[in-house]
């Protein structure tokens, strides 16, 4: 079974400043996604960066960008430019792929907060 | 286009009533997800579908929850009857092709008294 963990429960950041969002996960799976999703207090779970696992190239959206370390099965979300709006629980998930079971399993979540 | 549709948005009922979650999934995609959010235990898958089917129903608690999908764009959660532990924040989520994520509706607010 996977599992992933978030070991910040919280964090903050000052407008405009750069924080990243520690995530690591344990598998012996070789072909897997990892996502991050975001939880604003509207509570909807917005898509914000994926990454698949065979892709040595860490994957960048617009002001959001991951360092994916497959061996250390590390993978982290940096927010650049941090602004109000990314206010909000960030999730970080995985999945297996290959068979027909395509559940994500989520982390217990960062809620992080963008100070003016 | 439009998401993953979910109703009602919020629903606040007595112990002991049965209670009805709705989900319509993106168009063409043929997975479909029920989670459970609450601050103790975070996301649960508690069930899913591939092709109307369910595939893994071991996150469902016990036997007072039922899922059913009778066509692609249509999913129930339903619990009889229902308890105040129930309480939650039930979200439905769908996906298409294999590489491609999980979409989530705006999910559901339950609120058993």
């Amino acid at each position: 079974a996977q599992t992933v963990t978030q070991s910040q429960p919280e964090m903050s950041v000052q407008e405009a400043e750069t924080v990243t969002l520690s995530c690591t996960y344990d598998t012996s799976e070789n072909n897997y996604y990892l996502f991050w999703y975001k939880q604003p207090p509207s509570r909807q779970m917005i898509l914000v960066i994926r990454q698949e696992a065979y892709k040595q190239q860490n994957a960048t959206e617009n002001r959001f960008s991951v360092n994916f370390q497959k061996a250390a099965k590390s993978f982290s979300l940096k927010i650049s430019d941090s602004q109000l709006g990314d206010t909000a629980m960030y999730f970080c998930a995985f999945m297996k792929l290959g068979g027909s079971n395509y559940k994500l399993t989520f982390g217990k979540g960062t809620l992080l907060t963008v100070n003016p | 286009d439009a998401g993953v549709i979910q109703s009602p948005r919020h629903e606040v009922t007595e112990m002991g009533q049965e209670v009805t979650l709705r989900c319509k999934p993106i168009s063409g995609h043929n997975s479909l997800f029920w989670y459970r959010q609450t601050m103790m235990r975070g996301l649960e898958l508690l069930i899913y579908f591939n092709n109307n089917v369910p595939i893994d129903d071991s996150g469902m608690p016990e036997d007072r929850f039922s899922a059913k999908m009778p066509n692609a764009s249509f999913s129930t959660l339903k619990i009889q009857p229902s308890e105040p532990r129930d309480s939650a924040v039930y979200f439905c989520a769908s996906k298409g092709a294999e590489n491609q994520p999980q979409h989530f509706g705006d999910g559901t607010r339950l609120s058993i008294l």
